[in-house]
């Protein structure tokens, strides 16, 4: 069974607090995603990577940055969290060109 | 204008109806075509996929495409409760390893 882990479904944290959102898939896929989801805004491409060490800006990247040191891991990295950046996160992975996601649970977070 | 529109809903619909969710996109270069389906709190679930023109049949789902039109929607024949849920547009526009662009989503309600 395909599988997406999110390290953590709810996290509160303090503005200014340096914020890690870890994501690993077990499915050998190249492409990995990092997508934020707000009401009314739908689904937003934050950050991707096609390969190891590799990263592409999606459409709304500024205040993050990401890291893909090893192919099963994605991590998205708030360097100093702001009160905008409430929102649920999503990672998500792909094989190829085929477009079909497998989404992980989500992330919740909270900046207060 | 936005990449890929949908209405945001919520549409409604009574149990053993044909609900029909409609969604236009703005890139006439878009290659690939994805309906996913979000249940409240959890995360977005792929049903159906289409690339090329025409109609595309799965059980009770039907994905239909015109891109002269650059519209796809898709059908759910005799609706269910089951079904009600936030329905995404995704359209792959470089059809590059899945990096899809997301409609907000249409809210779906079936009514026993």
């Amino acid at each position: 069974d395909v599988k997406v882990t999110q390290s953590s479904r709810y996290l509160v944290k303090r503005t200014g607090e340096k914020v890690f959102l870890e994501c690993v898939q077990d499915m050998d896929h190249e492409n990995m995603f990092w997508y934020r989801q707000d009401p009314g805004l739908g689904l937003r491409l934050i950050y991707f990577s096609y390969d190891v060490k590799m990263k592409e800006k999606g459409d709304i990247p500024e205040g993050y940055s990401v890291s893909r040191e090893k192919k099963e891991r994605f991590s998205l990295i708030l360097e100093s969290a702001s009160t905008n950046q409430t929102s649920m996160y999503l990672c998500a992975s792909s094989s190829g060109g085929a477009g079909e996601l497998f989404f992980g649970e989500g992330s919740r977070l909270t900046v207060l | 204008q936005k990449e890929v529109e949908q209405n945001s809903g919520p549409l409604s619909v009574p149990e053993g109806a044909i609900a029909s969710l409609n969604c236009t996109y703005s890139d006439r270069g878009s290659q690939s075509f994805f309906w996913y389906r979000q249940y409240s709190g959890k995360s977005p679930e792929l049903i159906m996929f289409i690339y090329s023109n025409g109609d595309k049949e799965d059980g009770r789902f039907t994905a239909q495409l015109n891109k002269a039109s650059q519209y796809v929607s898709l059908l759910i024949r005799d609706s269910q409760p089951s079904d009600s849920a936030t329905y995404l547009c995704a359209v792959n526009t470089h059809n590059q390893g899945g990096k899809l662009i997301f409609g907000q989503g249409t809210e779906l309600s079936v009514k026993p």
